[in-house]
């Protein structure tokens, strides 16, 4: 079954305490991206990923990292959480050409206190 | 990418059709229409896409009117499970022939479905 899969679905932590959110696919996609969601402000990009080892910034990246090692796997880094990054993150991926669909994953509500 | 605008909620009855429009007068030559939905508590679901020509799957319909500044997602018996937010997206190609995937997200329209 096509999927993306992120972990954890929830996470409660406090400033500055670095963190990681997983996000993996199978269906072997070149392109992945992170989102987030916040009330009355939509879903954000916050980076995406091209290929392995090429991510670059979407529309909201201060305060995140990513990296992509290997072609399944885009985990979202959170060096120092802050309040303000508190929020329902998705991870998702394509294959990378406007003409196909987006997979997205189940979702991570993250709280930082 | 170019902007769309939707209304912001509808109401439909169950086992009745919707019709879901969204407005994108400034849409390019190489803009795809994609509908994806959310659904409470859940992530962004792919629902249907198309250029030019109407297009149906096993979900919906999708009517691109014929100057493409406007369509209109087509639930033909709207259930339940389909009350979730539907959103109305342009993707366009870059300069090498791939948009990379970006979505760009509006407000979206809310619809409800009474039983």
């Amino acid at each position: 079954e096509a999927q993306v899969t992120q972990n954890p679905r929830y996470l409660i932590t406090v400033t500055g305490k670095k963190l990681t959110v997983t996000c993996s696919q199978n269906m072997n996609h070149e392109y992945m991206s992170w989102y987030r969601q916040d009330p009355g402000l939509g879903l954000r990009q916050i980076y995406y990923s091209m290929n392995v080892e090429v991510t670059d910034k979407g529309d909201v990246p201060e305060g995140y990292k990513v990296s992509r090692k290997e072609k399944r796997n885009f985990p979202l880094i959170l060096e120092s959480p802050s309040p303000n990054q508190t929020s329902l993150y998705f991870c998702a991926s394509s294959l990378g050409q406007g003409t196909t669909e987006a997979f997205f994953g189940q979702g991570t509500r993250l709280t930082v206190v | 990418d170019a902007k769309t605008t939707q209304p912001n909620s509808m109401e439909s009855n169950e086992e009745e059709p919707v019709h879901l429009p969204c407005n994108h007068s400034t849409i390019s030559g190489t803009d795809y229409i994609h509908w994806y939905r959310q659904l409470p508590s859940q992530g962004p679901e792919y629902v249907i896409h198309g250029l030019t020509s109407n297009v149906n799957n096993r979900m919906a319909s999708l009517a691109i009117a014929e100057d493409r500044k406007s369509s209109t997602l087509i639930l033909h018996r709207a259930t339940l499970r389909d009350a979730a937010v539907y959103y109305c997206i342009l993707r366009g190609l870059d300069a090498g022939g791939t948009s990379y995937g970006k979505l760009t997200f509006g407000q979206g329209t809310i619809l409800t479905v009474h039983p």
